[in-house]
C-alpha cells in the first residue's frame, strides 16, 4: 500500500528557508496517473494548499505563496520536495504531503492519500 | 481569489442527521470533495466527486450538490464522527486548489 512520509527540520529561523521532503513508498512517483502535493495547517487553523507537481516537473502553486515556493521532484529517489523561503512566524504549521488524483476530462483534482504531517516552527 | 464557505460549527445528538454545507461560485462546474480530520491526525477523504464514497468509508456518509452549494450528510451520527470537516474544490480554471474554512462537528 502506498505511503507518504514527510521529513525535514522541525525548527527554522525567521528569514531562512524551510525545506521538506516527502518520500513515497509502496508505489512509483513516476506514475502518469497522479500529481503530488503539499498542504499546510497552522496550529488551530484550517488547511491551505501550497502547490502540486507532476513527475515530469510541471507545477502549480498557490498564488499567495508563489513568490516564495519551489516544489521539485526526484524520481530516482521517489521523492518530492518543498522549499519556502523568507519564512516568518506565520509559516509555522503542520506540513502535509499528499497524492493528487486528477479527474480525467475535467479540470478537477483532489487528495486521496496523505502523509502524517510534520510540524515546522519558525522561531529564532 | 476563489473561496469556499462553510459554517464554523454544527452540533447534533447521536443518531441524528448532520448536514454540513459548502458554498462556492465554481461548484456548479467543479466537483467537490470532503475530508474528515480528527485531532492530531491527517485529513481523510470521505466523499469524492460530490457524492462518491471511497472504500472503507461508512455508508452513513453521503454527499450531494445543488447549484453553488454542496452538502455532506452524516446519517445516524456516532460519537466517533466528531471531527473537523473540510470541503475542497479547484477554482474554475482547475489550477488552484481551495479548501473551505472547515466545520467542527460536535456530537452532543
Amino acid at each position: 500500500q502506498l505511503q507518504l512520509q514527510e521529513s525535514g527540520p522541525g525548527l527554522v529561523k525567521p528569514s531562512e528557508t524551510l525545506s521538506l521532503t516527502c518520500t513515497v513508498s509502496g508505489g512509483s512517483i513516476s506514475s502518469s496517473s497522479y500529481y503530488w502535493g503539499w498542504i499546510r495547517q497552522p496550529p488551530g487553523k484550517g488547511l491551505e494548499w501550497i502547490g502540486s507537481i507532476y513527475y515530469s516537473g510541471s507545477t502549480y502553486y498557490n498564488p499567495s505563496l508563489k513568490s516564495r515556493v519551489t516544489i521539485s521532484v526526484d524520481t530516482s529517489k521517489n521523492q518530492f520536495s518543498l522549499k519556502l523561503n523568507s519564512v516568518t512566524a506565520a509559516d509555522t504549521a503542520v506540513y502535509y504531503c499528499a497524492r493528487v488524483i486528477v479527474v480525467v476530462l475535467a479540470a478537477n483534482w483532489y487528495f486521496d492519500l496523505w502523509g502524517r504531517g510534520t510540524l515546522v516552527t519558525v522561531s529564532s | 481569489s476563489y473561496e469556499l464557505t462553510q459554517p464554523p460549527s454544527v452540533s447534533v445528538s447521536p443518531g441524528q442527521t448532520a448536514r454540513i454545507t459548502c458554498s462556492g461560485d465554481a461548484l456548479p462546474k467543479q466537483y467537490a470533495y470532503w475530508y474528515q480530520q480528527k485531532p492530531g491526525q491527517a485529513p481523510v477523504l470521505v466523499i469524492y466527486k460530490d457524492s462518491e464514497r471511497p472504500s472503507g468509508i461508512p455508508e452513513r456518509f453521503s454527499g450531494s450538490s445543488s447549484g453553488t452549494t454542496v452538502t455532506l450528510t452524516i446519517s445516524g451520527v456516532q460519537a466517533e464522527d466528531e471531527a473537523d470537516y473540510y470541503c475542497q474544490s479547484p477554482d474554475s480554471s482547475g489550477t488552484q486548489g481551495v479548501f473551505g474554512g472547515g466545520t467542527k462537528l460536535t456530537v452532543l
